[in-house]
């Protein structure tokens, strides 16, 4: 059975910084896909980024990028240039791309403080 | 396009009643997943529908209960309320790519 596992339950950074979230995960299957996933407080769960195991380029949508480490079974989310808004609980997700099964495995969350 | 939305959005119920939650998915989306959300267990996957047709299901007990209608719309049951049962419940919809796209979700609270 795959699993996700995200380390930090709490992070902070100052406004304007960089920050990097960490995930790894455990699968002996080598096509899926990786999620990061953003939960305001009493928000509803938003898509940040995607990634398809098989394309090696890590993905980017503009102050979000992701460094996918397959080999290590890593995917981190790095947020730069961090603002208010981006406080929020992040969820890194899995999902096989062997079948049709589309159920998400979420790791456990890492909130996300930012300081003014 | 309009985006998933879910009634009703709070819920109070008392131990042993029954619950119904309803989801409507983004227009053309014919898959909807339900995820229960805890601060002990986090997100768990419930169950999955596909063309009105179960596809995948989640490791809970048979109190929770779904289906889809023709039109996509999704309702999911849960029979004989437990304390436990309290959760936030997340509908997601996709389509045939790979993104799930969450609703507002609907908070229970079961007395």
């Amino acid at each position: 059975a795959q699993t996700v596992t995200q380390s930090q339950p709490e992070m902070s950074v100052q406004e304007a910084e960089t920050v990097t979230l960490s995930c790894t995960y455990d699968t002996s299957e080598s096509d899926y896909y990786l999620f990061w996933y953003k939960q305001p407080p009493s928000r509803q769960m938003i898509l940040v980024i995607r990634q398809e195991a098989y394309k090696q380029q890590n993905a980017t949508e503009n102050r979000f990028s992701v460094n996918f480490q397959k080999a290590a079974k890593s995917f981190s989310l790095k947020i730069s240039d961090s603002q208010l808004g981006d406080a929020a609980m992040y969820f890194c997700a899995y999902r096989s791309a062997e079948d049709s099964n589309y159920q998400l495995i979420w790791g456990a969350g890492t909130k996300l403080i930012i300081k003014p | 396009k309009a985006g998933v939305t879910q009634t009703p959005r709070y819920l109070i119920k008392t131990r042993g009643q029954q619950v119904t939650l309803s989801c409507s998915p983004i227009s053309g989306h014919r898959s909807v997943s339900w995820y229960q959300q805890t601060p002990g267990q986090g997100l768990q996957f419930l169950f999955e529908y596909f063309s009105e047709t179960q596809r995948n299901k989640g490791n809970f007990p048979g109190r929770f209960s779904g289906r889809q209608f023709s039109n996509s719309r999704s309702e999911m049951n849960v029979s004989t309320l437990e304390l436990g049962d309290s959760a936030l419940y997340l509908c997601a919809s996709s389509s045939h790519f790979n993104e799930q796209y969450f609703g507002p979700g609907t908070r229970l609270t079961v007395t």
